[in-house]
């Protein structure tokens, strides 16, 4: 069945970095297109970032435009989000999300997320 | 950026009951709206897509209807299972936004 895994979540201070990943299993990844969404702590979901199949195009939220890069690497059925400049709103439980078959399809299936706190 | 606006934000309710969720859209998003439930400490489960298309698995006392800007997500006969958060989603443009969620409790 699908599966998707998220990893790297941890405490850093703000102006550090962080890569999470998200490992895939149970479909063909190369076919569908990959997103991040995080939640602050009780509070709703935030969609961040979006990448295609095949690797382009890629999106952001505004927020973390120039800060965040979305990247995949579909031989090893993995998402990556590397997170530079983090600040303290940066702190949520982050996503992967499939983005279902069909165009601008829902979130079809989600990991069980990874918590990143950014605090000094 | 489109925003959607759910209400109530909290409901209380009881096994049985029927319970109403609404989803209103800023512009018009035709029928590019999903609707997820998520349980505290888990990731959302998506519901419904495309306003009212029930996914595989779901049971049917779940339903949704709308187009445009005004969405409806309904429960008929809660169950204690149905205690949860619901979210709605929009995917007619980037960024993809969702409502700030609506707490069905008892």
């Amino acid at each position: 069945q699908v599966q998707l895994v998220e990893s790297g979540g941890r405490l850093v201070k703000p102006g550090e970095s962080l890569r999470l990943s998200c490992a895939a299993s149970g479909f063909t990844f190369s076919d569908y297109y990959m997103s991040w969404i995080r939640q602050a702590p009780g509070k709703g979901l935030e969609w961040v970032s979006y990448i295609g199949s095949r690797g382009g195009p890629t999106t952001y939220t505004d927020s973390v435009k120039g800060r965040f890069i979305i990247s995949r690497d579909n031989a090893k059925n993995s998402l990556t989000l590397q997170m530079n400049s983090l600040r303290a709103e940066d702190t949520a439980v982050y996503y992967c999300a499939r983005e279902g078959d069909g165009y601008k399809a829902p979130f079809d299936w989600w990991g069980q997320g990874t918590l990143v706190i950014v605090s000094s | 950026d489109i925003l959607m606006t759910q209400s109530p934000s909290s409901v209380s309710a009881s096994v049985g009951d029927r319970v109403t969720i609404t989803c209103r859209a800023s512009q018009d998003i035709d029928t590019w709206l999903a609707w997820y439930q998520q349980k505290p400490g888990r990731a959302p489960r998506l519901l419904i897509s495309d306003a009212s298309r029930l996914q595989s698995g779901v049971p049917s006392r779940f339903s949704g209807s709308g187009s445009g800007t005004d969405f409806t997500l309904t429960i008929t006969s809660l169950q204690p299972e149905d205690f949860a958060s619901y979210f709605c989603q929009q995917s007619h443009s980037f960024p993809w936004t969702f409502g700030q969620g609506t707490k069905v409790e008892v």
